[in-house]
């Protein structure tokens, strides 16, 4: 059964430590590893979408990276508006339908 | 782009009751699922509709049913509803096809007393 195992659960950052994510996934093959990031209340917001092993996407402080069993997503010099619940999630080739989500990484950056 | 929208965006039910929850996709995108997100959870599929057909199910029971309309707007259905159905309810937008990414809208909190 496919499964995504985020971790820490929760981070608690200094404004500019800059630290990472973990998404661990057991996929009978991928076809596509997304990362959210969700403000209380709200729905996920897409951030990426990763496909193949090596690849790597950037987006203003954030990087993410694919390996065949993990994916980080990298904080660089975080503020506290990059405070948010960050979502990761598998599409198997099997099933284009459904995304398995991780429970997220609840991520506070203090000023 | 009005993005995907959802309504209402909080509801308060009786046990026993049915609920109709409704979401517009975002324009341009054919395929619409539903997700049911407990408290400190991430989301879980419920069923996602394409064509005006439902293409896949999750793990849910028959209480939980929708429809697409030819507009690609997208309603969810609960029947009989129990304390345990309270949660924040999800609708994600895409165009179908090979990894496409999924839009979400803002969610319905519905809470069931």
């Amino acid at each position: 059964e496919d499964q995504v195992t985020q971790s820490p659960e929760a981070l608690r950052l200094q404004e500019g430590e800059s630290s990472s994510l973990n998404c661990s996934y057991t996929v009978s093959g991928l076809r596509g590893l997304f990362w959210y990031r969700q403000d209380p209340g709200k729905g996920p917001e897409f951030l990426f979408t990763l496909y193949s092993a090596g690849e790597e996407k950037e987006k203003e402080r954030l990087k993410a990276t694919l390996t065949k069993k993990e994916s980080f997503l990298h904080i660089t010099a975080p503020k506290p508006e990059d405070s948010a619940t960050y979502l990761c999630a598998v599409q198997a080739s099997y099933n284009n339908n459904d995304m398995r989500f991780g429970a997220g990484t609840r991520l506070t950056v203090k000023p | 782009d009005a993005g995907v929208t959802q309504s209402p965006t909080h509801l308060i039910k009786t046990r026993g009751q049915q609920v109709t929850l409704r979401c517009s996709p975002k324009s341009g995108h054919d395929t619409v699922s539903w997700y049911q997100q407990a408290l400190g959870q991430g989301p879980q599929f419920i069923f996602q509709y394409y064509e005006e057909e439902e293409r896949q199910r999750g793990n849910f029971p028959d209480r939980f049913s929708g429809h697409q309309f030819p507009n690609y707007s997208s309603e969810l259905n609960v029947n009989a509803l129990l304390l345990g159905d309270s949660a924040l309810y999800l609708c994600a937008s895409s165009l179908s096809g090979f990894g496409t990414e999924a839009f979400f809208g803002q969610g319905t909190r519905l809470t069931v007393v």
